[in-house]
């Protein structure tokens, strides 16, 4: 079982639609990550959480450390918003380990 | 924002030859950087951690007489692949912690691409 889980794994928007991603994890975490990775491989760090919500622009995330579940929200949707998005936990207790999720693949339509 | 770069972005190789991928903080004194390999459709998974000025922690199931890491200053880390094989072709991608910053300051580098013929 891995200790990061992603849902949905593929998805696919018409422009213009609220996209929602969550993701779910199994150990204790001192932060969250998300991670955006573009077809061509390099990876941009969107957001980091401890705790509550954050915005960006027309990304929102939010984490729930009690439940153990962040989401990653993206209004207005464009196709250039169309990548694989990763959830990344650090685990609190073994201080540089990272567990990644295996991505959310996004495709938005014009 | 803190900027990674790696080099080279993609790097196509003979079976058997040697391979060096450099990892620099371009604005930051990075103490300890990572380095992760992913394979097509599958999660990063870290093959090592390296910190300046020491020998590199590899996680288990990495050879590290094959991937060589040599963290030689604050901003530079580099990861040799050694007798390079056809399966060591995958991405490559480092990230750093920057030096001074919380536990949770890291940022990644755009990635390299090995395939080894």
């Amino acid at each position: 079982k891995n200790e990061v889980e992603q849902s949905p794994q593929n998805l696919t928007a018409q422009e213009g639609e609220f996209i929602t991603i969550n993701c779910s994890y199994s150990v204790g975490i001192s932060a969250l990550h998300w991670l955006q990775q573009h077809p061509g491989g390099g990876i941009v760090s969107l957001f980091m959480l401890s705790s509550g919500k954050k915005k960006h622009g027309r990304l929102i995330a939010t984490i729930n450390i009690q439940e153990k579940h962040s989401s990653l929200h993206i209004t207005a949707s464009h196709p250039r918003d169309s990548a694989v998005y990763i959830c990344a936990v650090r685990n609190r207790y073994t201080g540089n380990q990272f567990y990644f999720g295996t991505g959310t693949s996004l495709t938005v339509i014009p | 924002g803190a900027v990674v770069s790696q080099h080279p972005s993609r790097v196509i190789c003979k079976s058997g030859t040697s391979v060096k991928i450099e990892c620099r903080s371009l604005d930051f004194q990075a103490t300890t950087m990572f380095w992760y390999r992913q394979f097509p459709k599958q999660s990063l998974m870290l093959m090592a951690t390296s910190n300046e000025g020491s020998k590199a922690t590899y996680e288990q199931g990495v050879e590290k007489d094959k991937f060589l890491i040599n963290h030689a200053s604050l901003t530079l880390s580099t990861l040799t692949v050694t007798s390079a094989h056809p399966e060591d072709s995958s991405f490559y991608i480092c990230s750093a912690r920057e030096r001074g910053g919380g536990e949770d300051t890291q940022y990644f580098g755009p990635g390299t691409r090995l395939t080894v013929l």
